[in-house]
């Protein structure tokens, strides 16, 4: 079975700092990790997705998340965060063998002015 | 443009009433899923379609049922609401069932009144 654990249901940042959003995997087969975004009353927007080639990957608006078998983590970055990144995130695993995505509950994040 | 449309976005229901949503994608893809999230929570599989197979996850409740009339489209019945069915309900495609990117919908909100 894969699962995805979320640390930090909420994270504040001040526009400009350094966004970190971490994610750990459990997963007993190689697993696919994936980052979502998601706005107010809004469906999910795929933000990245690592699927075993380059462990550093690059997303849409500037997120980037880096594969850490050794550490079973998938942690998400930007350099720095802009006011339109407040939104919920989630992470989410499945595997070459899975038949559906599994969630991690969120982190939603703040960007204060 | 949108590829997976959902229909309403917003939906008011009575108690008891059986209400339908619906979803459907220009991508042709094979596998259609729908979520079911509630208030700050991840998304929760109730279950998916593999082009007309049908798969329903083991604690989906018998009042969540599905259709799929062909490739494009994709029905949620929920038979007899109750107050705790209120939640975003979220239809997903993707083109297989594994590790490929799933591309969600904006959702349909429902209140049970």
């Amino acid at each position: 079975a894969q699962s995805v654990t979320q640390l930090g249901s909420h994270v504040s940042v001040s526009e400009g700092a350094l966004v970190l959003l971490r994610c750990n995997y459990s997963s007993s087969v190689p697993p696919y990790l994936f980052w979502y975004v998601q706005y107010p009353n809004q469906g999910l927007q795929l933000l990245l997705k690592y699927t075993s080639a380059a462990t550093l990957v690059k997303g849409i608006n500037g997120f980037e998340a880096e594969f850490k078998k050794s550490e079973t983590s998938f942690h998400l970055t930007k350099p720095s965060a802009h006011m339109s990144d407040a939104a919920e995130y989630f992470c989410a695993v499945t595997t070459n063998t899975g038949n559906q995505f599994y969630f991690g509950t969120g982190t939603s994040l703040t960007v204060i002015p | 443009d949108a590829m997976v449309i959902q229909n309403p976005r917003y939906q008011v229901t009575q108690f008891g009433k059986p209400v339908t949503l619906s979803c459907s994608q220009t991508l042709n893809h094979n596998v259609m899923y729908w979520y079911q999230q509630k208030s700050s929570q991840a998304p929760k599989l109730l279950f998916h379609y593999y082009d007309k197979d049908f798969n329903n996850e083991a604690d989906t409740p018998d009042n969540f049922q599905s259709r799929r009339p062909n490739t494009s489209f994709c029905f949620l019945d929920i038979r007899s609401p109750g107050l705790g069915d209120a939640a975003m309900y979220l239809c997903a495609t993707s083109r297989n069932l594994v590790f490929d990117e799933a591309f969600f919908g904006q959702g349909t909100r429902l209140t049970v009144v």
